[in-house]
């Protein structure tokens, strides 16, 4: 089945500096994506939604300058935490819905949502 | 990578009736939740229950977990046709996010 990977799986880094998440869809096309952030209680939030070519949609509260979010292609996103400070240090996942043929009822393509594994930051 | 299961996948309801989805899943957890999803949207927030509760109330939406058997239960009473959305069931081992396949609900008017 279709699968989404995360790249790299923990990150630990210094206070002011930039990390880079990335999100593939290994073999789908993504049309959307999403990206989530786990907070203390546990329930994941969501931060934006990413469509290929064009620009985000940041959910209210969410910097937008702060969390940049590029898809640059229907199987890449990125995620990159600017300037990062210990506040940010939390559990970062997305998800990726694209076509996967023969899964609807008439034997057509059905929209399928696959998630990734998750990305753990850790801010000193 | 998902490795829960619902079922149903897809359920099919007057307004009015109650919805019940069920969710199972493989490792042990900390706690589950439920999210809810609409078309080309992204996941909303429901309910979360830990591991040590059997049952939780909110609004109109009751989940039980019974951790022997692995699985949970998502109903909706009285449900409305703005209720019409993909319900997840997420399980939190500690490490990761196992996220479940989806049930599709459709509440009729």
């Amino acid at each position: 089945g279709a699968v989404v990977s995360q790249h790299p799986s923990r990150v630990i880094c210094k206070s002011g500096t930039s990390v880079k998440i990335e999100c593939r869809s290994l073999d789908f096309q993504a049309t959307t994506m999403f990206w989530y952030r786990q907070f203390p209680k546990k329930s994941l939030m969501l931060m934006a939604t990413s469509n290929e070519g064009s620009k985000a949609t940041y959910e209210q509260g969410v910097e937008k300058d702060k969390f940049l979010i590029n898809h640059a292609s229907l199987t890449l996103s990125t995620l990159t935490v600017t300037s990062a400070h210990p506040e940010d240090s939390s559990f970062y996942i997305c998800s990726a819905i694209g076509l996967e043929r023969d899964r609807g009822l008439a034997g057509g393509p059905e929209e399928t949502q696959y998630f990734g594994p998750g990305t753990r930051l850790l801010v000193l | 990578s998902q490795q829960g299961e619902e079922d149903p996948q897809a359920l099919s309801i007057q307004e009015g009736e109650n919805a019940t989805m069920n969710c199972s899943y493989k490792t042990s957890i900390n706690n589950l939740q439920w999210y809810r999803q609409n078309s080309g949207r992204g996941l909303v927030h429901l309910i979360l229950i830990r591991s040590n509760e059997r049952e939780k109330h909110s609004g109109r939406l009751r989940v039980t977990l019974d951790t022997s058997k692995k699985s949970s239960s998502l109903l909706i009473t009285a449900s409305r046709a703005a209720d019409t959305a993909s319900y997840f069931c997420a399980t939190d081992a500690g490490n990761q996010f196992y996220f479940g396949t989806g049930t599709s609900l459709t509440v009729i008017p």
